[in-house]
């Protein structure tokens, strides 16, 4: 079955700074990768997804690239700000499901 | 429009009762997922549920565990007999029926606490 790798599992930068977040999956035929973020104790919010017809895509100071070739997709965010803080999971759907196959999760903190 | 929601957000059962837990989707979305979350980890997929059908269940445990979604009424994710194992935050999310892989809305979740 679809197995998603998520890098790195903790991330710090400076506020301002710009951070990235890579998955790697294993199914070359999923075409549906969302990326959520999860503060503390709230429910998976749904931040920015991609689908596999497309190569990037951008919603103010995120974007996701797609990687069909080599299989992994990132997620950058630019200038970055506090509330950015949070957990950050990757997700791809395998082909012929609906289910969500979730990477590890990223921490990332974000100091003033 | 309110989005997914789910009850009871906190659950307390002694080992060997049982647990159920009720999602209701967006209004329009006829597509409800259950996923687990163990403490610090990542969302596992439990059970994939369409009205009154089970579409994919291969997440679930296969004893002790079991879904469904009525006709009318919330989806109803159920735990008999739990175990301290059971312990975990678990989420439901919701999608619409437009015949393509859809974005799935997650509601704030039920903590299960296993004493």
């Amino acid at each position: 079955g679809e197995n998603v790798e998520q890098h790195p599992s903790t991330l710090s930068v400076q506020e301002g700074d710009s951070a990235v977040i890579k998955c790697t999956y294993s199914d070359s035929a999923s075409n549906y990768f969302p990326w959520y973020k999860q503060e503390l104790g709230k429910r998976p919010q749904l931040i920015i997804d991609i689908r596999s017809n497309v190569g990037e895509k951008k919603d103010q100071r995120i974007a996701v690239t797609l990687n069909k070739t080599a299989k992994h997709f990132s997620l950058h965010i630019t200038e970055t700000q506090p509330e950015d803080s949070a957990v950050y999971f990757c997700a791809a759907t395998p082909p012929g499901f609906q289910k969500l196959v979730f990477g590890t999760g990223t921490r990332l903190l974000v100091s003033p | 429009n309110a989005g997914v929601m789910q009850n009871p957000r906190h659950l307390v059962r002694r080992r060997g009762q049982e647990a159920r837990l009720r999602c209701s989707p967006m209004k329009g979305h006829s597509h409800v997922y259950w996923y687990r979350q163990l403490p610090e980890e990542g969302l596992k997929f439990m059970v994939y549920l369409q009205k009154e059908n089970i579409i994919d269940e291969s997440g679930m445990p296969k004893e002790r565990f079991s879904a469904e979604f009525p006709k009318e009424g919330p989806s109803i994710l159920r735990i008999q007999q739990v175990v301290r194992g059971d312990s975990a935050a678990y989420f439901c999310a919701s999608s619409s029926d437009r015949g393509q892989v859809n974005e799935q809305f997650f509601g704030p979740g039920t903590r299960l606490t296993v004493l």
